[in-house]
């Protein structure tokens, strides 16, 4: 079946603009993930949802982020007024279930976002 | 806070070598412990898994034991071929956390013929 997707694969904006990424979960997946991928930093959490909700958003850098989830399916990341040490690659992964025990996460290819 | 500590990269390696790369990890209570690994290009994979204290992970050749005397859990493979060249994330999820996953740096292995 398909994976995890993500779009778009690259963006590049200017500093200031607002940008909108796009996670499309496994199907029935119910635990969505975003992640930030950057030199330096490495891979941090940003922020959880279980279904449509987002209980662990405490990976958020500021409140020029934001992500919602519709139809505990699709997921959108957005960042406001975009500066330069936002380039990174963002990534989202899925489970199926959360709980007590392990569901493995399964990652998207990422979109890249580049800001000029 | 948890955290994971991996050995900086990158790690060359000639075909056929052993491979170590070390992971050591700081939780509160009793973590699960992972090796993902990113080959180029392609998004991040799940290599293997240990839940509890001793139990050994082991996929494709890799292994990696939970050691929690030594808050380690270090990446082994006996002889590494060119298509094993990516990079290897350890990372955690906490017992009682939400899921999330903290990860390593990352160590970028190159394999040479």
């Amino acid at each position: 079946g398909a994976g995890v997707s993500q779009s778009p694969s690259n963006k590049v904006t200017e500093k200031g603009k607002d940008v909108e990424l796009r996670c499309d979960p496994i199907s029935g997946h119910t635990a969505l993930y975003w992640y930030r991928q950057s030199l330096g930093q490495g891979l941090e959490f940003l922020i959880y949802f279980q279904g449509n909700s987002a209980p662990d958003k405490s990976g958020l850098p500021s409140d020029r982020f934001s992500a919602e989830r519709t139809g505990g399916s699709v997921s959108t990341l957005t960042i406001q007024r975009t500066q330069q040490e936002d380039s990174a690659v963002y990534l989202c992964a899925s489970s199926l279930v959360r709980g007590s025990s392990y569901n493995e996460q399964f990652f998207g290819p990422g979109t890249r976002l580049t800001v000029l | 806070g948890n955290s994971v500590t991996q050995m900086e990269g990158p790690v060359t390696l000639s075909e056929e070598a052993f491979l170590t790369i070390n992971c050591t990890y700081t939780a509160t209570g009793y973590p699960s412990l992972f090796w993902y690994v990113q080959y180029p290009g392609e998004g991040l994979q799940l290599l293997l898994k240990a839940t509890k204290a001793d139990d050994k992970g082991s996929n494709k050749g890799f292994e990696a034991t939970y050691r929690k005397e030594t808050t380690s859990f270090h990446l082994e493979k006996g002889s590494v071929q060119v298509s094993d060249s990516a990079v290897y994330f350890c990372a955690l999820r906490d017992g009682g956390s939400q899921g999330n996953l903290i990860f390593g740096k990352g160590t970028k292995l190159s394999v040479k013929p």
